[in-house]
């Protein structure tokens, strides 16, 4: 079956620092791979979306200088939160879909805490 | 914003009562996704309607989708214990593969 993996699971950076995290696909080809933001009330907020062979594109309020992400091949995504503060504590998700599906399966996510 | 309701709702019940848990959106949508959300995991995807369905069921599970009042509902039949998660609707369009989640649904089913 398809199964998205995300690490590390948990992550303390202190303030003004950045981190860096991994999304991995078994079983599928990871065409595309969207980040999310999810707070504490449980709001989903798109950071970008990925797609293998085409420019990455953010979402409003979310930059390629802040939220760098690599998708080098259909198995694997990172992405970093540059310079992070409390702002951008959460569980960070990627939710990755294969070619021509609009099945997107979700890791476990990251969870950022800031201090 | 996509959705109606921006609020995170509960919903109380006991097991083996019947729920139905409804959510709107805004912009044109082909499809509607419907994710359940275990405490510590992320989203799972439980049913997916197309736009060119008016109902969908998987086991206990049924979706429904009206595109022109722009809604969906998730119905579970005979609740259990273990169908306590928080639930979320989703759009997505066709060519994409942009996910946009609603508010979500606490739903507490208790023995």
């Amino acid at each position: 079956g398809a199964l998205v993996y995300q690490y590390p699971r948990r992550t303390i950076c202190k303030s003004g620092t950045s981190m860096r995290m991994e999304c991995q696909a078994v079983g599928f080809q990871a065409t595309s791979v969207a980040w999310y933001r999810q707070s504490p009330q449980k709001t989903f907020e798109l950071i970008a979306l990925s797609t293998v062979n085409s420019a990455i594109k953010y979402e409003q309020n979310f930059t390629q200088e802040k939220f760098p992400i690599s998708h080098p091949n259909l198995s694997f995504s990172s992405m970093t939160v540059l310079n992070a503060y409390l702002e951008d504590r959460g569980l960070y998700l990627c939710g990755a879909s294969g070619t021509g599906g609009y099945e997107q399966y979700f890791g476990p996510g990251t969870r950022l805490t800031v201090l | 914003s996509q959705w109606g309701e921006e609020n995170l709702q509960a919903l109380s019940i006991q097991e083996g009562e019947d729920v139905t848990m409804n959510c709107s959106y805004k912009t044109y949508t082909t499809v509607v996704h419907w994710y359940r959300q275990d405490s510590g995991r992320g989203p799972a995807l439980i049913i997916l309607i197309r736009s060119n369905e008016r109902e969908k069921r998987s086991g206990r599970l049924r979706a429904t989708l009206d595109t022109s009042s722009q809604s969906s509902s998730l119905s579970i039949t005979a609740a259990q214990c273990e169908d306590t998660a928080v639930y979320f609707c989703a759009t997505a369009r066709t060519g994409g593969y942009k996910v946009v989640f609603g508010s979500g649904t606490r739903l507490l089913v208790s023995p």
